[in-house]
C-alpha cells in the first residue's frame, strides 16, 4: 500500500542528547515537509524539502537539522539544542507542484518525549 | 502575511445533532488553497478536503459539507447528523500559490466532541 511511514511512534530522549525521526514515503511525491504539533496549537512547520538534496528552513528550524538524499526518505533530527522538543512530529509528502499545490498527506507522527 | 483562525476551541454536541466548525483566513495572494484535515485521537491527519479561491461552490459529501465565501474570508465546515465516530480535532489549512513552497498554514484547531 502506498503511504507515509514514521518511526518510532513514540521517542524518549534524554536532556542534551540528538535523537533522528524517520520518515519515508512511498508515494513517488517530490516535496516533503516536518510539522510540530504542541497541545492545543496548530501546526508550523520546521524545514521542507521540494527536491532531493535541496531543503528550506520553516518557521521554526532553530534546533532542527534534516537531509534529503532520497526522494523516498526526509529524516528529522532534534538536537540538543532545541530547548523545548517535546513534542508531536507530524511528516507530509505532496505530489508534483505543477498546477497548483496537491494535497498534503500526512504520516501517523512521532510523539517524542524529552525526560 | 497568511493566518488561519479558528475561534471555536472545542464543541460538544449530542449524537445527530448538526454542527458548523468556523474557519477565517489572512492571506495576500489572489490565488491560494483551503484545506479542512482531520485529527482522529490515532493523531494522524485524515485529509478531508481541498477549495481553490476561484471555486466558490459549495460542496458536499455525504454528511459533509463546505461553505466557502470570499467576501468574508471563511471556509466553514458542516457535519449534519453528527455520529461518535465524528469525534476529533478539526483543523482549517491555508495554501499559497503554486509558486511558494506550498506550506499550510494551520489553524489552532477544533476539537469536537459527540456524545451518544
Amino acid at each position: 500500500d502506498g503511504g507515509i511511514t514514521q518511526s518510532p511512534k513514540y521517542l524518549f530522549r534524554k536532556e542534551g542528547q540528538n535523537v533522528t525521526l524517520s520518515c519515508e514515503q512511498n508515494l513517488n511525491h517530490d516535496a516533503m515537509y516536518w510539522y510540530r504539533q504542541d497541545p492545543g496549537q496548530g501546526l508550523r512547520l520546521i524545514y521542507y524539502s521540494q527536491i532531493v538534496n535541496d531543503f528550506q528552513k520553516g518557521d521554526i528550524a532553530e534546533g532542527y537539522s534534516v537531509s534529503r538524499e532520497k526522494k523516498e526518505s526526509f529524516p528529522l533530527t532534534v538536537t540538543s539544542a532545541q530547548k523545548n522538543p517535546t513534542a508531536f512530529y507530524l511528516c507530509a509528502s505532496i505530489s508534483g507542484l505543477a498546477g497548483g499545490p496537491g494535497t498534503q498527506y500526512f504520516g501517523p507522527g512521532t510523539r517524542l518525549t524529552v525526560l | 502575511a497568511q493566518k488561519v483562525t479558528q475561534a471555536q476551541t472545542e464543541i460538544s454536541v449530542v449524537e445527530k445533532e448538526d454542527v458548523t466548525l468556523d474557519c477565517v483566513y489572512e492571506t495576500r495572494d489572489t490565488t491560494y488553497y483551503l484545506f479542512w484535515y482531520k485529527q482522529p485521537p490515532s493523531g494522524e491527519l485524515v485529509f478531508l478536503i481541498r477549495r481553490n479561491s476561484f471555486d466558490e461552490q459549495n460542496e458536499i459529501s455525504g454528511r459533509y459539507s463546505w461553505n466557502f465565501q470570499k467576501s468574508t474570508s471563511s471556509f466553514n465546515f458542516t457535519i449534519t447528523a453528527s455520529q461518535v465516530v465524528d469525534s476529533a480535532v478539526y483543523f482549517c489549512a491555508l495554501s499559497g500559490p503554486v509558486t511558494g513552497a506550498n506550506n499550510l498554514f494551520f489553524g489552532t484547531g477544533t476539537r469536537l466532541t459527540v456524545i451518544p
